[in-house]
């Protein structure tokens, strides 16, 4: 079982449609979770970071957290087509790796037709 | 969010030569840098974890006289690919940690693109 597993996609929606990206993780003392967006050719960038059970907005972005079903998605809402990448889940205090290091999902890719 | 720089963003080189990346935290002190590399359609992979004053702390499989890292300052941390061979080409990206009173968070340098000839 993969640390940390996303689905690759694509992900295709419609332009104003809400996009929801799912992501699991296998260590139950994983304690900070992270959502990047990595544009074609770019590095990652820091969209949300999660720490507590629940919900947490930011504008058009939800990060939901359900730690005892060891789950974490991001939720896009009014998708546009500049939302178009590859989102990458991050988690960081699994017990093999070390406290600090982020282990990170294969990406899944996002596709937001106009 | 706090503001990491690479340089170069990227570099052309001939086999067996060397190349140094500078990985710099801009408005923060980073104690800890991370160096990934990525090739194309693939995941990020850890390669590093360098320690300011200390030595890095090399991923398993990561050849760490080929990578040499160095994490002089608070501010700057650097990769030099040694005796580059073509299988070397990829793109490399370092993170460095920024630290609050209850949370760490990694942020991304824009990445240098490695192509050895």
């Amino acid at each position: 079982q993969k640390e940390v597993e996303q689905n690759s996609g694509p992900l295709s929606v419609p332009e104003g449609a809400i996009a929801s990206l799912n992501c699991t993780y296998s260590d139950r003392v994983s304690q900070s979770f992270f959502w990047y967006r990595q544009y074609s050719g770019k590095s990652p960038e820091l969209i949300m970071s999660i720490y507590s059970n629940g919900d947490k907005e930011d504008g058009r972005f939800t990060a939901q957290l359900n730690k005892a079903s060891q789950y974490v998605s991001l939720l896009i809402r009014d998708s546009q087509p500049s939302d178009s990448a590859t989102y990458l889940c991050a988690v960081k205090g699994l017990r093999n790796t070390g406290f600090q290091k982020l282990v990170f999902g294969t990406g899944t890719r996002l596709l937001v037709s106009p | 969010g706090a503001v990491v720089s690479q340089h170069p963003s990227w570099v052309i080189c001939k086999s067996g030569t060397s190349v140094k990346i500078e990985c710099r935290s801009l408005d923060f002190q980073a104690t800890t840098m991370f160096w990934y590399r990525q090739f194309p359609k693939q995941s990020l992979m850890l390669m590093a974890t360098s320690n300011e004053g200390s030595k890095a702390t090399y991923e398993q499989g990561v050849e760490k006289d080929k990578f040499l890292i160095n994490h002089a300052s608070l501010t700057l941390s650097t990769l030099t690919v040694t005796s580059a061979h073509p299988e070397d080409s990829s793109f490399y990206i370092c993170s460095a940690i920024v630290r609050t009173s209850d949370t760490d968070t990694q942020y991304f340098g824009p990445g240098t693109r490695l192509t050895v000839l």
